[in-house]
């Protein structure tokens, strides 16, 4: 059974560009998050999407984006990049019912360094 | 707003010792979440811990989980260096929400 697949898993960008990480979940699950992690704030919350609605969004400036699509997958945009924006970007998808509801599977993540 | 403190935030060990990572959290929850991290890679789920006085154990890992005291740990028993990782605890924002508050993190080293 595949895992959660991001896709770059490095990618450098310089300040002003625009970014965008994208996040396969593990088949069946519906429920696509999304996590930024640095040495500074640690493990933050971004989003979330299930369905492709967003039903939760984190303490984030209107430059970090998302959306997801029919088949589940899901894309993060960062837009306007500072360079406090270098970051591992983290997907985690999980289903909704049954035994394993809610527990998170990540992805490898996706690291951006902005310069 | 929910906070999530552990501690120690760096462990240094020896191999064959015991020792616990506490997990503190501000609000009430019955379902805490543990993680490891490898450097330069994802997080791996450990442990979910569902309601109150719940223990789950694999191998050298056992962790337990209060809800009235809001505090999980993480006991760690004769440590080898395979164990060497950060973990975290996470407990959910809200009911229902799929939104993780982490704690910082215990950064464990164990030394041969």
């Amino acid at each position: 059974k595949a895992g959660v697949t991001q896709t770059p898993r490095y990618l450098i960008k310089t300040r002003g560009q625009q970014v965008t990480l994208s996040c396969s979940p593990i088949s069946g699950h519906r429920s696509v998050s999304w996590y930024q992690q640095t040495p500074g704030q640690g493990l933050q919350f971004l989003f979330e999407y299930f369905s492709e609605t967003q039903r939760n969004k984190g303490n984030f400036p209107g430059r970090f984006s998302g959306r997801q699509f029919s088949n589940s997958r899901s894309e993060m945009n960062v837009s306007t990049l500072e360079l406090g924006d270098s970051a591992l970007y983290l997907c985690a998808s999980s289903t909704t019912g049954g035994r394993s509801a809610n527990v998170l599977t990540f992805g490898a993540g996706s690291r951006l360094t902005v310069l | 707003e929910l906070k999530v403190e552990q501690n120690p935030l760096f462990l240094s060990m020896q191999e064959g010792k015991n020792y616990t990572i506490y997990c503190n959290y501000s609000t009430t929850s019955d379902r805490l979440y543990w993680y490891r991290q490898d450097p330069g890679k994802s997080l791996e789920s450990l442990f979910v811990l569902l309601s109150n006085g719940a223990v789950k154990q694999e191998g050298r890992l056992m962790a337990s989980l209060d809800t009235k005291a809001r505090l999980s740990t993480l006991h760690i028993t004769a440590a080898v260096h395979d164990l060497s990782a950060t973990y975290f605890c996470a407990v959910d924002a809200a009911e229902g929400a799929q939104k993780l508050v982490f704690g910082q993190g215990t950064r464990l080293t164990i030394n041969p």
